[in-house]
């Protein structure tokens, strides 16, 4: 079983709808969560960095995550053709270490 | 705008031949990862440097993979020999340790695309 758990998807919605993407973790020592997206053909782009438990908002994206429940979700608003990529959830021991990442939901957002 | 830089950013190959990839980090800092994708099993770590020393290699094949900085502005990958296994897209990431926040973000590069016959 992998140490970071991600629905592969493809996630498919409309423009303008939220989009929620989660994962799980199993591992009680990772202390930083990140959320990247790739596009097709591209390298990962980091999008949200979070320490520890709470949410952290920046402009249409939300990120939370709940240690409790080894829970960590990111919430697109407003979802626009443009976004339409993979998205990564990673996850960090300690700063400046290796990343472990999910296997990526696909999204698609339809105009 | 500062970016990693990843050569050849397209390799086909036959089995047993060696492959090598390089990496530009961004100027300035210095941890340097070697990651790779695949279908099957996603970004997997390979190997990391901080100030040109590997920390963790234990992601690698060593009977076959090598990784190394000769200098700090560069990072190579070699698979000797490869195999049809290796195909995949490898990428390297650059980060500046220690930061603060958002400063520990790794970068990524572009990718080298490796197919091997």
């Amino acid at each position: 079983q992998k140490e970071v758990e991600q629905d592969p998807g493809p996630l498919s919605v409309p423009e303008g709808a939220i989009v929620s993407l989660n994962c799980t973790y199993s591992n009680s020592a990772f202390q930083y969560f990140m959320w990247y997206r790739q596009y097709s053909r591209k390298g990962p782009e980091l999008l949200m960095y979070t320490y520890s438990s709470g949410n952290k908002e920046d402009g249409r994206f939300t990120a939370q995550v709940d240690k409790s429940s080894k829970y960590i979700s990111l919430f697109i608003r407003d979802s626009q053709p443009s976004d339409s990529a993979t998205y990564l959830c990673a996850t960090q021991k300690a700063a400046g270490n290796k990343l472990t990442f999910g296997g990526g939901t696909r999204v698609l957002v339809k105009p | 705008d500062a970016r990693v830089t990843q050569t050849p950013r397209h390799k086909v190959t036959e089995m047993g031949q060696e492959v090598t990839m390089r990496c530009q980090p961004i100027l300035g800092h210095n941890t340097v990862f070697w990651y790779r994708q695949t279908m099957m099993q996603g970004l997997e770590l390979l190997a990391y440097f901080r100030n040109r020393a590997p920390l963790d290699d234990s992601g690698m094949p060593k009977d076959r993979f090598s990784a190394e900085m000769p200098d700090a502005t560069l990072a190579t990958l070699k698979i000797q020999p490869s195999e049809p296994r290796d195909s995949a897209v490898y990428f390297c990431a650059s980060g500046l340790v220690p930061g603060s926040g958002e400063t520990d973000t790794q970068y990524f590069g572009p990718g080298t695309r490796l197919t091997v016959l």
